[in-house]
C-alpha cells in the first residue's frame, strides 16, 4: 500500500511565524502535491512537484513555497503565518504513469494549522 | 483556473435512500476520478472512469462517465451508515498559470439518519 505521511496531525502556530509542513511518501512516486480544504471550498491545490526540484504553482500559491529536494519529500513553507492561513492542509501523491491532470492520488493524513 | 462543478453539496438521506451526486465540467475531461473522505479522515481514490458512456459498479455504487466526458455521476442505491463521508469528484483542469493539474469538485457530503 502506498503510504504517504504528514509530520503534524495538528500544530498551532502565532501570526508572523515561519511554518514548515513536511511530507513523505514510501512509493518513489514522481509527482507530490499540497493542497489545502476548508469548508465548503474542496480541496484546492497550492503547489505541485512532478520531479526533485520542480515546482509549479496550483491555483492558490499565494503566501506559500515549497522544496522539494528528495523525490519521497515535499515541503510546505509559510514564510509569515497569518490567520487567514487556518486550515487542513493535505499532501498527496501520483505515481506519475499519466498525466498530472488525471492520475490517481494518493493522500497523507493531513494537517490542521491553526494561526493565532 | 478551470472549475469542476459538484452538487448538491449536502444531501441527507434515511438509511434505505438512495444517493446521487453529479459533477459537471465546461470542457472535455480525459477522465474523472472519483473519492470517498470519511469524516475526520482524507481523501481515498474510489475509481476512475476513462471512456465516453463508461458505467462501472462497485457494490451498491454505481459511477457513469457522461458521453460528451464533460459529465459524470455517483449513485449510491440503498444507503447505509458506513456511506456516510464527502464525495468528491476530480479531473484534468487548468491553472491561472497553464499548466494542467488535477482539479476537484467542491464534494458532496452524505449524511445518513439510521
Amino acid at each position: 500500500d502506498v503510504k504517504v505521511t504528514q509530520s503534524s496531525r495538528y500544530l498551532v502556530k502565532r501570526t508572523g511565524e515561519k511554518v514548515f509542513l513536511e511530507c513523505v511518501q514510501d512509493m518513489d512516486h514522481e509527482n507530490m502535491f499540497w493542497y489545502r480544504q476548508d469548508p465548503g471550498l474542496g480541496l484546492r491545490l497550492i503547489y505541485f512537484s512532478y520531479d526533485v526540484k520542480m515546482k509549479e504553482k496550483g491555483d492558490i500559491p499565494e503566501g506559500y513555497s515549497v522544496s522539494r529536494e528528495k523525490k519521497e519529500r515535499f515541503s510546505l513553507i509559510l514564510e509569515s503565518a497569518s490567520t487567514n492561513q487556518t486550515s487542513m492542509y493535505l499532501c498527496a501523491s501520483s505515481p506519475g504513469t499519466s498525466g498530472i491532470g488525471t492520475d490517481t492520488q494518493y493522500f497523507g493524513p493531513g494537517t490542521r494549522l491553526t494561526v493565532l | 483556473g478551470q472549475q469542476v462543478m459538484q452538487i448538491p453539496q449536502y444531501q441527507h438521506v434515511q438509511e434505505g435512500e438512495d444517493f446521487t451526486t453529479y459533477c459537471n465540467s465546461s470542457t472535455t475531461l480525459s477522465n474523472i476520478q472519483w473519492y470517498k473522505q470519511r469524516p475526520g479522515g482524507h481523501p481515498v481514490f474510489l475509481i476512475q472512469l476513462v471512456k465516453s458512456g463508461e458505467v462501472k459498479k462497485q457494490k451498491r455504487l454505481t459511477f457513469q462517465f457522461g458521453e460528451a466526458k464533460k459529465n459524470s455521476s455517483l449513485h449510491i442505491t440503498a444507503t447505509q451508515t458506513t456511506d456516510v463521508g464527502t464525495y468528491f469528484c476530480a479531473g484534468e483542469g487548468r491553472a491561472s498559470g497553464g499548466s494542467y493539474i488535477p482539479t476537484f469538485g467542491r464534494g458532496t457530503s452524505l449524511i445518513v439518519h439510521p
